[in-house]
């Protein structure tokens, strides 16, 4: 089956690092996104792997295992800004379309002062 | 990235009524798609629209309930038909491009 896992909160100090995982189970594995998302707004891409390893975006940083069906998220010097729900999206091989993709639930990021 | 515009961006509707949602993208694509995203939940798929062919539903969704019309490559419509409040919710277009989603703003309704 598909299946997406990230967890559903998470808290975190500003100026801080965190890091959000998710691990996924799909019939085929052709990618794996990063979307933000602020309260009451669409979601935006941050990042995409479909080679393991780390790829660096600014602040943003994304990882991926597909041996472990693993990624993470990590976030560095943290702002309020980065308040928002981290979703976690994998594209499946088998998909009827090269853009569909299956998405976990969302992990929302509480930034602390 | 793509420029996503949305009409309209909130609507309260009443019961058994019926709202048509407009996706406007600003060059052509083939891939485009709705979700719906409820309070605190995440993307539910409810189609994906090719231009030149019927919209492909995902489980639990169907045409009668809400149709899609993908008249060219950077337009669609969906409908949101015979309203319950179930059906409260923000209605999200993307769009293929550069192997990614890209998402409009969104349309939030709320059917009383």
């Amino acid at each position: 089956g598909q299946n997406i896992d990230q967890p559903t909160e998470m808290t975190a100090t500003e100026g801080a690092i965190v890091q959000i995982n998710c691990t996924y189970q799909t019939s085929g594995f052709n990618g794996l996104f990063w979307y933000q998302q602020h309260a009451g707004e669409a979601p935006t891409f941050l990042s995409y792997n479909v080679l393991d390893g780390l790829e660096e975006k600014g602040r943003f940083s994304s990882f991926l295992s597909r041996s472990k069906g693993y990624s993470y998220l990590l976030l560095k010097e943290l702002q309020m800004k980065d308040s928002a729900s981290y979703l976690c999206a994998v594209r499946d091989l088998l998909a009827d379309s090269n853009y569909q993709l299956i998405w976990g639930a969302g992990t929302k990021l509480i930034i602390k002062p | 990235s793509a420029v996503i515009s949305q009409k309209p961006s909130r609507d309260i509707c009443q019961r058994g009524t019926s709202l048509t949602i407009q996706c406007q993208v600003d060059s052509q694509v083939t891939m485009m798609f709705w979700y719906r995203q409820q309070p605190g939940q995440s993307l539910t798929l409810i189609a994906t629209a090719n231009q030149g062919s019927e919209a492909t539903y995902e489980s639990g969704f169907v045409i009668d309930k809400f149709p899609i019309s993908r008249p060219n490559l950077t337009f669609s419509t969906l409908t949101v038909s015979n309203m319950s409040p179930e059906d409260s919710s923000i209605y999200l277009c993307s769009v293929g491009r550069e192997e990614t989603q890209y998402f409009g703003p969104g349309t939030r309704l709320l059917v009383l």
